[in-house]
């Protein structure tokens, strides 16, 4: 079953306007992390919030974490057209030894920046 | 510092096969994880690695498996192919940090069962 569930599906804007998704997740987490692929290539890892964290920061990328609503977002500013790829949040659930040893992914947002 | 390899990058089976796929992690990662990614079902959890131990399986029936040598590398097998299991399998490894595991991917092998 999937842990995250990222909302839009896919999203088209233009170069240089600001990217938003969003993911919800159901259980307890000891992180939350977004990772970004192109077509048909495997996932990149672009950041890791934790789950006492609020907000944290990476060059143009703002990720914001709500324990209490179980929910993250990620926003990419000033967008590029090199941003076009699917973006999957990915939950590190706590298990009974502090980690299940895997993350669970979304189905991701497919972001489409125009030139 | 070498990526995480995948061999092979693409093949063809018919279904009945078996097929066996490598993965060999970054120099130092221990554990590694296997995905299936399809359209449909987006990234399922296979199972994860450490020192040669399965630590967690996803839910995936006994045709799925695999096993870690002492060098960290890793192979997954699928006996008896059916055409759902045309996919692509992600293979990932990791630095065990407490709190957070980041995975480095592999660019994965595609299958294609026939």
């Amino acid at each position: 079953s999937q842990q995250g569930e990222e909302d839009p599906q896919a999203l088209s804007i233009q170069e240089g306007e600001n990217a938003t998704m969003n993911c919800s997740y159901k259980t307890s987490i000891n992180n939350l992390q977004w990772y970004r692929q192109n077509s048909g290539r495997g996932l990149v890892h672009l950041i890791l919030i934790r789950s006492n964290e609020r907000e944290k920061h990476s060059g143009r990328l703002r990720v914001t974490l709500d324990t209490s609503k179980k929910s993250s977002s990620l926003l990419i500013t000033a967008s590029r057209a090199a941003d076009t790829a699917s973006y999957f949040c990915a939950t590190d659930a706590r298990g009974s030894g502090g980690s299940n040893y895997k993350l669970t992914f979304g189905k991701g947002t497919l972001l489409t920046v125009n030139p | 510092k070498a990526g995480v390899t995948q061999t092979p990058r693409y093949l063809i089976k018919t279904r009945g096969q078996q097929v066996t796929l490598s993965c060999s992690p970054i120099s130092g990662h221990r554990s590694v994880s296997w995905y299936q990614q399809t359209p449909g079902q987006g990234l399922q959890f296979l199972f994860e690695y450490f020192s040669e131990t399965q630590r967690n399986k996803g839910n995936f029936p006994g045709r799925f498996s695999g096993r870690q040598f002492s060098n960290s590398r890793s192979e997954m097998n699928v006996s008896t192919l059916e055409l759902g299991d045309s996919a692509l399998y992600l293979c990932a490894s990791s630095l065990v940090v407490p709190g957070a595991n980041v995975l480095t991917f592999g660019a994965g092998s595609r299958l294609t069962v026939l």
